[in-house]
């Protein structure tokens, strides 16, 4: 079982529209969750945290964290051509505070 | 200059050839950490430094070899590549070490011959 997964998409979401993003991690006792957005040939750029159960709200964005069930979303509302990248969830475990994994990434493509 | 810079941004090695991938920060950050990105798998962790030391070597080849002289700067040095190490090495760095929140450098692409 890979420790952090995602559906590497490609998703495409029509402009205006809802994105979401979702993200299955392994390791129970992780504490810290984050999104990362990579414009293709770009490096990865944070763009949201979230460390406790519920939902954080930045801007357009919206993590949503759900310990119970080891899910985390990522919700993009009024999705704009420039949010087509591919996003990235990391996972920082209590078993080693060093290690931050990330998933494979979802492509997600928001078509005019 | 800002952020994480990394250089050389792109290098391409014979696989007896010996080169360097140098990596500074700019953000008064006590970790760094190199990563390797390959395509279609997710981004590898392959070594942690807290205040310029090694912290965490996740089962990296020995052709490999990272250096960390103070904080803010990281390198890692290549030695006897195989083509399969082509890849996009990317630096980053935290303000601690496992907060989770990383600047990226831009990366330096690999290409092994």
């Amino acid at each position: 079982q890979k420790e952090v997964e995602q559906n590497s998409g490609p998703l495409s979401v029509p402009e205006g529209a809802i994105a979401s993003l979702n993200c299955t991690y392994s390791d129970r006792v992780s504490q810290s969750f984050f999104w990362y957005r990579q414009y293709s040939g770009k490096s990865p750029e944070l763009i949201m945290s979230i460390y406790s159960n519920g939902d954080k709200e930045d801007g357009r964005f919206t993590a949503q964290l759900n310990k119970a069930s080891q899910y985390v979303s990522l919700l993009i509302r009024d999705s704009q051509p420039s949010d087509s990248a591919t996003y990235l969830c990391a996972v920082n475990g209590y078993s080693s505070a060093s290690k931050i994994i990330f998933g494979s990434g979802t492509r997600l493509s928001i078509r005019p | 200059e800002t952020g994480v810079t990394q250089t050389p941004r792109h290098l391409v090695m014979g696989m007896t050839n010996k080169k360097s991938l140098k990596c500074e920060q700019h953000l008064g950050h006590n970790a760094m950490y190199w990563y390797k990105q390959s395509a279609k798998k997710p981004l590898e962790l392959m070594f942690v430094y807290n205040f310029k030391e090694q912290t965490e070597n996740n089962s990296v080849p020995s052709r490999f070899s990272p250096e960390c002289p103070n904080s803010s700067h990281l390198f890692l040095h290549l030695h006897t590549l195989q083509p399969e190490d082509s890849a996009l090495y990317l630096c980053a760095s935290s303000q601690d070490l496992g907060t989770g929140e990383l600047f990226f450098g831009e990366g330096s692409r690999l290409t092994v011959l």
